[in-house]
C-alpha cells in the first residue's frame, strides 16, 4: 500500500532562517506530487506541482521554492523565513493528472516567530 | 479565487443524516465538483466526487442539481467521528495539470 511521509510534525523558525521541509511517498513509482499551505481557518492553497523529477510547477510567487531530487521525494525550501509564512504544509500525490483522488501527508505545522 | 461557497458551520445529532450544502454557480460543464474532509490538524481525506449524476460510496451520497449550481454532500448516518470541516471543491484544468480550487468549508459538529 501506499504511504506518504512528511517531516518535520512542527517546526518553530525565526524570521530570515531557512526552511526545508520534505516529504517522500512510498509504494508507488512517478506519482505527481504537490505542496499546499493552510493559514488558519481557511482552505488549502496550492504552492507547488510536480508531475516527475525536476519538474516543478508554481502556483503562487513568494519566496518558497520546491525541488524534486528523486522521483518520490519532494521538497519545500526558503531561504530567508517570513512571519507569512506560518502555516500548516501538506504534501500530497495523485497517481496521474487525471486522478480523482489526492492523497494526503499528515502535514508539518510552522511558525515563524 | 474559490469557486464554491459554504456555510461556515453547521451542526447535527448524532444518527442523523448530515446534509451539507455547496454553492458553485460559476462551475464549468467540464468541472468536477468534489468533496473532502479535514479532522483537525491531519491532512484532509477524499470523500467523494462527480461531474453531473447524483453519486454513492461507502462513505457519503453527493447530489447535484441539473444545473450544476449547487450540491448537497449527505452522510447517512452520522457518528461523532464524521465531525471535521468539509470542503466542497471544484476541480480546474490548468496548463498541463488539474487543480484543486479549495474554500473555507464548513465546519460540521455532530452532537451526542
Amino acid at each position: 500500500s501506499q504511504t506518504i511521509h512528511q517531516w518535520p510534525a512542527t517546526l518553530v523558525q525565526p524570521v530570515g532562517s531557512p526552511l526545508s521541509l520534505e516529504c517522500t511517498v512510498e509504494g508507488t513509482s512517478n506519482p505527481n506530487l504537490y505542496w499546499y499551505r493552510q493559514a488558519a481557518g481557511r482552505g488549502l492553497q496550492l504552492l507547488f506541482y510536480s508531475v516527475g523529477i525536476g519538474q516543478i510547477s508554481s502556483e503562487v510567487p513568494q519566496n518558497l521554492s520546491a525541488s524534486r531530487p528523486q522521483d518520490r521525494q519532494f521538497i519545500l525550501s526558503s531561504k530567508k523565513l517570513l512571519l507569512s509564512d506560518s502555516g500548516f504544509y501538506l504534501c500530497a500525490w495523485t497517481l496521474d493528472r487525471s486522478s480523482y483522488e489526492q492523497y494526503f501527508g499528515p502535514g508539518t505545522r510552522l511558525t515563524v516567530t | 479565487d474559490a469557486k464554491t461557497t459554504q456555510p461556515p458551520s453547521m451542526d447535527c445529532a448524532e444518527g442523523r443524516a448530515a446534509n451539507l450544502p455547496c454553492n458553485h454557480s460559476t462551475i464549468s460543464g467540464n468541472e468536477y465538483v468534489y468533496w473532502y474532509r479535514q479532522i483537525h490538524s491531519q491532512g484532509p481525506q477524499y470523500i467523494i466526487h462527480g461531474l453531473k449524476n447524483n453519486e454513492t460510496n461507502e462513505m457519503a451520497s453527493l447530489i447535484i442539481t441539473e444545473d450544476r449550481k449547487s450540491s448537497t454532500l449527505i452522510l447517512p448516518h452520522a457518528t461523532l467521528r464524521d465531525t471535521a470541516v468539509y470542503y466542497c471543491i471544484v476541480r480546474v484544468h490548468s496548463d498541463s495539470n488539474y487543480q484543486l480550487i479549495w474554500g473555507a468549508g464548513t465546519k460540521l459538529i455532530i452532537k451526542p
